[in-house]
């Protein structure tokens, strides 16, 4: 059964200091990974989709790198802007469904 | 151009009453999902659905719960007989082709059951 776990729980930064979130995932035959980012009382909003282990991805502030096991979203000097939920979820082969992890609750404070 | 609309926003019923969640996805976009997100969990795949067709129920639980994506109008997820365990936020996506490359998400529907 795919999984996926997020760490950690939940994180508080200043701003300004760089940090990352990290996904650990099981999966049987990876068709993607994903990053979504989601504030109280909405919907996840689209970050990222990583395919395969060594490739990365850049928004603004945000990176995420994927290996075999796990990925992880680095977060450079944040804003108090950036502070959500980021989930992280799996699609495994011959599924169209996503297997997400439970999240990581971060908080940037000024 | 409007995103996933869901509606209603908040949805209060009584143990043993019927819940209508709609679903209107983006412009264009044919393929609709629906997950359930429990307090202190992740988001949970329920169905995936095209018009006039489901494609994986495999979410869904065996009973009470059924949903459609009609040809003209919004996906239903309709849940028969809620009790109090049905009670959490369900948020419908929509992608314009099979392969979730990017899914589109709306607001959800806070269920709450009395």
């Amino acid at each position: 059964e795919d999984q996926v776990t997020q760490s950690p729980e939940a994180l508080r930064l200043q701003e300004g200091e760089s940090s990352s979130l990290n996904c650990s995932y099981t999966v049987s035959g990876l068709r993607g990974l994903f990053w979504y980012r989601q504030d109280p009382g909405k919907g996840p909003e689209f970050l990222f989709t990583l395919y395969s282990a060594g490739e990365e991805k850049e928004k603004e502030r945000l990176k995420a790198t994927l290996t075999k096991k796990e990925s992880f979203l680095h977060i450079t000097a944040p804003k108090p802007e950036d502070s959500a939920t980021y989930l992280c979820a799996v699609q495994g082969g011959g599924s169209e469904k996503l297997v997400f992890g439970k999240g990581t609750k971060l908080t940037v404070n000024p | 151009n409007a995103g996933v609309m869901q509606n209603p926003r908040h949805l209060v019923r009584r143990r043993g009453q019927e819940a209508r969640l709609r679903c209107s996805p983006m412009k264009g976009h044919s393929h609709v999902y629906w997950y359930r997100q429990l307090p202190e969990e992740g988001l949970k795949f329920m169905v995936y659905l095209q018009k006039e067709n489901i494609i994986d129920e495999s979410g869904m639980p065996k009973e009470r719960f059924s949903a459609e994506f009609p040809k003209e109008g919004p996906s239903i997820l309709r849940i028969q007989q809620v009790v109090r365990g049905d009670s959490a936020a369900y948020f419908c996506a929509s992608s314009p082709q099979r392969t979730n490359e990017k899914l589109f998400f709306g607001s959800g529907t806070q269920l709450s059951v009395l």
